[in-house]
């Protein structure tokens, strides 16, 4: 199999403060994760492409000082949202590539963010 | 910049009912289209990967298909089930990276 988890599932902050959003590959190693932000009734917007020992790749208009991707270990990916906003309340997801010559990418089940 | 698009945005049929769903983009040159299927607040669950090469894929009851010149895919649900209720995604991989760009989606509702 190919699982990947994501901690917290849901989250609740006040605006200000930082949350961080682990995404784990359980079986797998992933040189490549993605992190995807989903509002409410619209689809799957990528945010950006965490490499394993390297900066990560952002997508335009993304801000890279407000959305900190680490990707520390090929199991571990994280996304630290900064002095979160209500704005920046959504449902975020990660995805883990287990074999880049399979384009296959397994789905995070998703956190939840709130920010009040 | 490719841009995916899937029409209906939400249907309802009967139990039992065959469908299509559609999937449209824009930019011809990609590598492969994938169909998801997302239960409310939840991840991701991957359906059918079509490879640029190939022209369909079956999978129990889906079967999805791909047309690269006409910038088309297509989802058909046999025998729908009321498990069946989700929403459905679409989504084609181009340019480097191996980056998914998403479809709009399309709400299903099977009803009894």
């Amino acid at each position: 199999g190919a699982v990947v988890s994501q901690h917290p599932s849901r989250v609740i902050c006040k605006s200000g403060t930082s949350v961080k959003i682990e995404c784990r590959s359980l079986d797998f190693q992933a040189t490549t994760m993605f992190w995807y932000r989903q509002f409410p009734k619209q689809s799957l917007m990528l945010m950006a492409t965490s490499n394993e020992g390297s900066k990560a790749t952002y997508e335009q208009g993304v801000e890279k000082d407000k959305f900190l991707i680490n990707h520390a270990s090929l199991t571990l990916s994280t996304l630290t949202v900064t002095s979160a906003h209500p704005e920046d309340s959504s449902f975020y997801i990660c995805s883990a590539d287990k074999n880049p010559d399979t384009d296959t990418q397994y789905f995070g089940p998703g956190t939840r963010l709130t920010v009040l | 910049k490719q841009e995916v698009t899937q029409i209906p945005a939400a249907l309802s049929v009967p139990e039992g009912e065959n469908l299509v769903l559609n999937c449209s983009f824009t930019d011809s040159a990609i590598y492969n289209l994938q169909w998801f299927r997302q239960d409310p607040g939840k991840g991701l669950t991957s359906l059918l990967l079509i490879q640029s090469s190939q022209r369909e894929q079956t999978s129990g009851r889906l079967n999805a298909s791909l047309d690269k010149s006409s910038g088309r895919s297509t989802l058909y649900i046999a025998a729908s089930q009321p498990g069946d209720s989700a929403t459905y995604l679409c989504a084609a991989t181009t340019g480097g990276g191996n980056k998914l760009t998403f479809g709009t989606g399309t709400q299903l509702k099977v009803e009894l």
